[in-house]
């Protein structure tokens, strides 16, 4: 059965932390990983990955793929309450239209 | 200029009732899903649906059914409506043969 675990489940740091997001998987016919962030409403997208080792980067938030060991990592560096959020893995396992599975999600919370 | 938009974003109704929610994206996207999340905040895909092929994730109830009249819409009707079906609905687009999913803002449903 395809699936996809991220731990922790639930994360509380201060501002100024930086945090490190796990996301692991098996699916048969991966095409590749993305992360999206939850606050209050819709999924926004963050990244995508589709090869191993590149790092994909956005201000402070960065994340890697390792397709070997089947898992991806996002940080988050120099955290802010902003950042409250939960944030969701996704993997995408081919088929004629892209369909996700997703993880549980991560909720972080930012204390200031 | 909302890229994916549902309504209405709340709705409250009775065990029994038949309801619609609709989803409209401007993006000019080819491919439409609709997507359930729970009160553990568990995003799973219920439907994905291109003008040529309908996907149905097999755990869907048949009360559950999307009609598209054109490639912008996407809504989904919903029959003999259970208390479990009490969950935030989330509709998506994506390009063809893109991983990218842009997500509306979610309709939550409550049937009492």
């Amino acid at each position: 059965e395809d699936k996809v675990v991220q731990s922790p489940l639930s994360l509380v740091v201060h501002e100024g932390d930086t945090v490190t997001l796990n996301c692991s998987y098996e699916v048969t016919n991966f095409r590749s990983l993305l992360w999206y962030k939850q606050e209050k409403k819709a999924p926004t997208f963050l990244f995508m990955l589709t090869s191993s080792g590149i790092e994909k980067k956005s201000g402070r938030l960065s994340s890697i793929l390792d397709k070997k060991e089947l898992f991806s990592i996002l940080n988050i560096t120099a955290t802010q309450t902003g950042d409250s959020a939960v944030y969701l893995c996704a993997v995408n396992y081919g088929g004629s239209q892209g369909n996700l599975i997703f993880g549980k999600g991560t909720k972080l919370s930012v204390k200031p | 200029d909302t890229a994916v938009s549902q309504t209405p974003k709340y709705l409250v109704t009775q065990m029994g009732n038949d309801k619609s929610i609709k989803c409209e994206q401007n993006l000019g996207h080819d491919t439409m899903y609709w997507y359930k999340q729970d009160s553990k905040k568990f995003l799973k895909i219920m439907f994905s649906y291109n003008n040529k092929e309908l996907i149905i994730n097999e755990t869907v109830p048949n009360r559950f059914s999307p009609k598209s009249p054109d490639k912008a819409h996407l809504n989904l009707h919903i029959n003999s409506l259970e208390l479990g079906d009490s969950a935030v609905y989330f509709c998506a687009s994506s390009q063809p043969g893109s991983s990218i999913q842009y997500f509306g803002a979610g309709t939550r449903l409550s049937v009492l």
